[in-house]
């Protein structure tokens, strides 16, 4: 079956720009992460969602970031007045089910670069 | 807070060679432990895990070993191959109610035939 989509998977935009990623979980899945993997800081959890409950914010560096997932399933993650700190790959993974347990499955991430 | 230290790379080794990347962790409670692998131009797939002291984790003649006293997970692999040429990310899972993932900085592995 489809593996985690991620869209664009590439995108160069200029600072002060804004910009949409976007993540198509596997069908089903309920849980949906967000995932950020710069040179300088490795890779650092963003944000989390599960079902129709409040998501997890915490770890958005910024709130230049913000993330919504329309009915369940989509999810586009928002950058605004983008840094050229910003750039980085940008990755979203899905798991079956929330609670702690269970695999989470990657996307082959965004790479968005700020000129 | 939780955090992950993974061993500096780059590691270069000749194919056959035996492969050990270290990994320790910070966490409060009983986290569980991962390895993901990243193969050039994929996404992150995860290697193989342990949940508890003591687990060894295995898959594609990787292994790793949850060691509590040491809080360390390092992963070894007896003979490489060419094909194992990637990145290697440690990660934990504390007893968080979601699920969130602490990675290492990642290992880049290049075996040369």
């Amino acid at each position: 079956g489809a593996g985690v989509s991620q869209s664009p998977s590439n995108k160069v935009t200029e600072k002060g720009k804004d910009v949409e990623l976007r993540c198509d979980p596997i069908s089903g899945h309920t849980a949906l992460y967000w995932y950020r993997q710069s040179l300088g800081q490795g890779l650092e959890f963003l944000i989390y969602f599960q079902g129709n409950s409040a998501p997890d914010k915490s770890g958005l560096p910024s709130d230049r970031f913000s993330a919504e997932r329309t009915g369940g399933s989509v999810s586009t993650l928002t950058i605004q007045r983008t840094q050229q700190e910003d750039s980085a790959v940008y990755l979203c993974a899905s798991k079956l089910a929330g609670g702690p347990g269970g695999e989470q499955f990657f996307g082959p991430g965004t790479r968005l670069t700020v000129l | 807070g939780d955090s992950v230290t993974q061993m500096e790379g780059p590691v270069t080794l000749s194919e056959e060679a035996f492969l050990t990347i270290n990994c320790t962790y910070t966490a409060t409670g009983y986290p569980s432990l991962f390895w993901y692998v990243q193969y050039p131009g994929e996404g992150l797939q995860l290697l193989l895990k342990a949940t508890k002291a003591d687990d060894k984790g295995s898959n594609k003649g990787f292994e790793a070993t949850y060691r509590k006293e040491t809080t360390s997970f390092h992963l070894e692999k007896g003979s490489v191959q060419v094909s194992d040429s990637a990145v290697y990310f440690c990660a934990l899972r504390a007893g968080t109610s979601y699920g969130k993932l602490t990675f290492g900085q990642g290992t880049i592995l290049t075996v040369h035939p």
